[in-house]
């Protein structure tokens, strides 16, 4: 699997947009781009995925570069409750391929 | 989408003996993975566990220490034997349902060893 690299932490004010930024320069073609978060004391959840189109849910928003060497996550109104490790990662769709964690990203939400 | 149960949620062990986890999902699921998370660190692959096979293990993990079972498509077992305080870790297992991509994970156990 590709490697990935983020900031090891962040700050967002609450009700302000967080984008939290991750790079994949070693991606395949064949490799979507997935992000997790993990609340305190809590399993992994499952935010978003995709392969190079930009996508949007009801959680949050993923932008991909065109070259696809990186990708933001955008929680467009951040509240206390997205305070959380949040993770990149890149792997093969389907399959029930694994997914191997990186160190993530600590997004801390301020009131 | 699937609904994962663990049990116990926590426990407190001693040093050398063994403590079995279970993972308990909503629907069927072809495989089903099993992960540590150390004090602090991000999470780690132990091993995937397929019904009616045996489980595929991660480097540096292995079948004595950590045996899965899979009796069938909505459960697993996790034991972790022999413990010493450095297997104190939350261990997590996971599932992919159907075709949607995405995993799903449990609460957790967190297992401390004394």
């Amino acid at each position: 699997d590709a490697k990935t690299t983020q900031p090891p932490s962040m700050d967002c004010a609450e009700g302000r947009a967080a984008n939290l930024p991750c790079n994949h320069s070693t991606i395949s073609g064949n490799e979507y781009v997935y992000w997790y978060r993990q609340i305190h004391s809590q399993g992994p959840q499952y935010i978003i995925h995709g392969l190079k189109n930009n996508e949007t849910n009801e959680m949050a928003s993923l932008i991909i570069t065109e070259d696809r060497k990186s990708s933001t996550l955008i929680l467009p109104h951040a509240t206390l409750r997205d305070t959380a490790v949040y993770y990149c990662i890149v792997r093969v769709a389907g399959g029930n391929e694994k997914l191997t964690f990186g160190t993530g990203t600590r997004l801390t939400i301020i009131p | 989408s699937a609904v994962i149960s663990q049990k116990p949620s926590r426990d407190i062990c001693q040093r050398g003996t063994s403590l079995t986890i279970q993972c308990q999902v909503d629907s069927q699921v072809t495989m089903m993975f099993w992960y540590r998370q150390q004090p602090g660190q991000s999470l780690t692959l132990i091993a995937t566990a397929n019904q009616g096979s045996e489980a595929t293990y991660e480097s540096g993990f292995v079948i004595d220490k950590f045996p899965i079972s899979r009796p069938n498509l909505t459960f697993s077992t996790l034991t972790v034997s022999n413990m010493s305080p450095e297997d104190s870790s939350i261990y997590l297992c996971s599932v992919e349902p159907g075709q949607g991509y995405e995993q799903y994970f449990g609460p957790g156990t967190r297992l401390t060893v004394t």
